[in-house]
């Protein structure tokens, strides 16, 4: 009963390459998002997902690709890497209430 | 354009006394609001919530109230503790049944013993 589970937990790439961050949750929620934090912004919303198969934008998707082919896995790739990518990443799901359960995140470095 | 904010990046309380952690919005519509607190290299989790319908809610040691008037949320922590040091944000979400939120950029909270 891990509920939801990020991987990696730590990344180092470099400018350029593409990177895919996984994201596994075994409640079968619904909603799935993708939130980065960084200093001075918070949480900002990358992608979100409602369910399999629909997904939808959120306030910075640029340079950021998702797919959600299985209700439980939400993966987030970054085509070509930047080094303004470098941040923490946090995966969410949700069952269609008001709260939302987060990930233990990935910190991603891109040098 | 910032439409949740916490303005206090940090905040230092004596442990027994009140913590008060307050957050700003501009946009009417939010009909929900909530807390999350956030652990050094955690995800975070949900503290606390209240609808746009009340202007209060308790939950144990920690209250939310909301002043719609001033579009003004604000958490209470008493008696705070130690093991309430963390980054806390606020968020909002708007009804349009996605259940996406906006966030504020968070106040870290030490409580010192």
């Amino acid at each position: 009963d891990a509920g939801i589970t990020q991987s990696p937990r730590y990344k180092i790439t470099e400018t350029g390459r593409q990177v895919t961050l996984m994201c596994h949750q075994t409640w079968s929620h619904s909603y799935m998002f993708w939130y980065r934090q960084d200093l001075g912004h918070g949480l900002r919303l990358i992608y979100y997902s409602a369910a399999a198969d629909i997904t939808d934008k959120g306030e910075v998707p640029d340079g950021y690709v998702v797919s959600r082919s299985k209700t439980e896995n939400f993966p987030l790739t970054l085509e070509s890497a930047t080094r303004s990518q470098t941040s923490v990443y946090f995966c969410a799901s949700n069952p269609g209430t008001d709260t939302q359960y987060f990930g233990p995140g990935t910190r991603l470095t891109v040098l | 354009d910032q439409q949740v904010k916490q303005n206090s990046p940090s905040l230092s309380v004596q442990e027994g006394r009140i913590s008060i952690l307050n957050c700003d919005y501009t946009n009417s519509m939010f009909d929900y609001f909530l807390w999350y607190k956030k652990y050094p290299a955690e995800g975070p989790t949900f503290l606390i919530s209240i609808s746009s319908i009340k202007d209060k809610n308790e939950d144990g040691r920690f209250t939310v109230f909301l002043n719609k008037s001033a579009k003004h949320l604000s958490l209470h922590i008493v008696p705070s503790q130690p093991g309430d040091s963390a980054v806390y944000f606020c968020a909002a979400s708007l009804p349009s049944g996605t259940y996406k939120y906006i966030f504020g950029t968070g106040t870290r909270l030490k409580v010192l013993a």
